[in-house]
């Protein structure tokens, strides 16, 4: 079945670190892949997405690929900041679109003035 | 802003009540996702409507139950509640092609 596997937190940077969070996934065909966040109190939010192969998303300085020969969407940022400290969570929409999301476990940021 | 809203924002009640939670789709958004997110941050899925009708079950319970009216909105309906079904539960809506979906901000759930 499909399923998502993300790296378990906390997550503990220093401002300026650079950032990965790892992200990988079983599904048949290709699915769509997705980066949401959620900061305190707050509702999940889409950070960004990719829908083929090789697809980079990109948004407020966070990069994924869409790497099928890896099955892997890992989350990277150059440079965070104390306002990056969040949960991060990876899901996949699969290719039957009747199908639900699925997301994984969630990974909490932690980053240090 | 999502585009997706969550009424009430908070509900504090005792054992053994029942709420109802309320949530409006996005413009054109056909479909409205259900979830429990509980201390452990975990997202757990409920439920899923579509056009008005069930597509899909998660882990909800027999006490809770759903629908989704024709103009879309849809409700969740948590009865016989107990300490632990204090949670967050968030909407969320769906309707492009990338099957992304939306969340609202949830309504945080205390039981007394």
């Amino acid at each position: 079945g499909n399923s998502v596997t993300q790296m378990e937190g906390p997550v503990t940077l220093s401002e300026e670190a650079f950032l990965t969070i790892n992200c990988t996934y079983t599904a048949t065909g290709y699915p769509s892949l997705f980066w949401y966040v959620q900061y305190p109190g707050e509702g999940l939010q889409l950070l960004l997405k990719a829908t083929k192969a090789d697809d980079k998303g990109s948004n407020k300085g966070f990069e994924a690929t869409y790497r099928k020969e890896t099955t892997s969407f890992h989350l990277e940022k150059g440079s965070v900041q104390v306002s990056d400290s969040a949960v991060y969570f990876c899901a996949l929409s699969p290719m039957n679109r009747d199908d639900k999301i699925i997301f994984g476990k969630g990974t909490r940021l932690h980053i240090l003035p | 802003d999502s585009g997706v809203t969550q009424t009430p924002k908070h509900l504090i009640t005792a054992t053994g009540q029942r709420v109802t939670l309320r949530c409006s789709p996005r413009s054109g958004d056909l479909s409205v996702y259900w979830y429990q997110q509980s201390l452990d941050q975990g997202l757990q899925f409920l439920i899923q409507y579509y056009n008005g009708e069930e597509r899909a079950k998660g882990n909800i319970l027999e006490r809770f139950s759903a629908q989704q009216f024709p103009d879309l909105h849809s409700e969740l309906n948590l009865s016989s509640l107990e300490l632990g079904d204090s949670a967050l539960y968030f909407c969320a809506s769906s309707g492009g092609r990338s099957g992304a979906q939306f969340f609202g901000p949830g309504t945080r759930l205390t039981v007394l």
